[in-house]
């Protein structure tokens, strides 16, 4: 089964500083998915940026970017000039080829400070 | 596209008593998908479908848990029985075949008392 582990509970940053959130994943599988999604206090999940295993290339979107080590089964993001905006929880999540479930990790909350 | 919609956003209940919550996928998306989260941790699966038909369901699901999605379009998931452990956010999620436009709702926040 897999599973996906966040080691940070929460973190903070201050306003237009850069902040790097961990995820470690675990699986056997060689084809798959991550994704690093948003949830506010609003309680939407946002998608923020979804990485290709296959893709050696990692994946950037804006602010955010990821550090993707297949290898290492390491997938961490980084947020650029945070705002205010940014403050919520944070979730990885590892789907697999076949895009039926999402496993997510615990989360991290981030606040971002004035 | 008015994204997923998710109905109360709220229900409160005595423990014992039988709940229902409804999920309206975005209009196009056959897979409709069903999550449980619980205070200070990430989403759980619990089941999903594609179109009318349940394809998998997780062991989470317990008997007194069952959903439905009658013609593929709205999905229902009801809870007989409560107890304070089915306290949680149940979240539904939709997208067209595989990941394309995978979508969340604001989900249901149940508490029972």
């Amino acid at each position: 089964a897999q599973t996906v582990t966040q080691s940070q509970p929460e973190m903070s940053v201050q306003e237009a500083e850069t902040v790097t959130l961990s995820c470690t994943y675990d699986t056997s599988e060689n084809n798959y998915y991550l994704f690093w999604y948003k949830q506010p206090p609003s309680r939407q999940m946002i998608l923020v940026i979804r990485q290709e295993a296959y893709k050696q290339q990692n994946a950037t979107e804006n602010r955010f970017s990821v550090n993707f080590q297949k290898a290492a089964k390491s997938f961490s993001l980084k947020i650029s000039d945070s705002q205010l905006g940014d403050t919520a929880m944070y979730f990885c999540a590892f789907i697999d080829n076949y895009g039926q479930n999402f496993v997510f990790g615990p989360g991290t909350r981030l606040s971002v400070l004035p | 596209d008015t994204g997923v919609s998710q109905d109360p956003r709220h229900k409160i209940t005595k423990r014992g008593q039988n709940v229902t919550f409804r999920c309206d996928p975005i209009s196009e998306h056959n897979r409709l998908y069903w999550y449980r989260q619980t205070l200070g941790q990430g989403p759980e699966f619990l089941t999903y479908f594609q179109n009318e038909a349940q394809l998998e369901k997780s062991r989470l699901l317990s008997d007194r848990f069952s959903a439905e999605r009658p013609k593929g379009s709205f999905s229902t998931l009801e809870i007989q029985r409560t107890e304070q452990g089915d306290s949680a956010m149940y979240l539904c999620a939709s997208s067209r075949q595989g990941l394309w436009g995978y979508t969340f709702g604001s989900g249901t926040r149940l508490t029972v008392v």
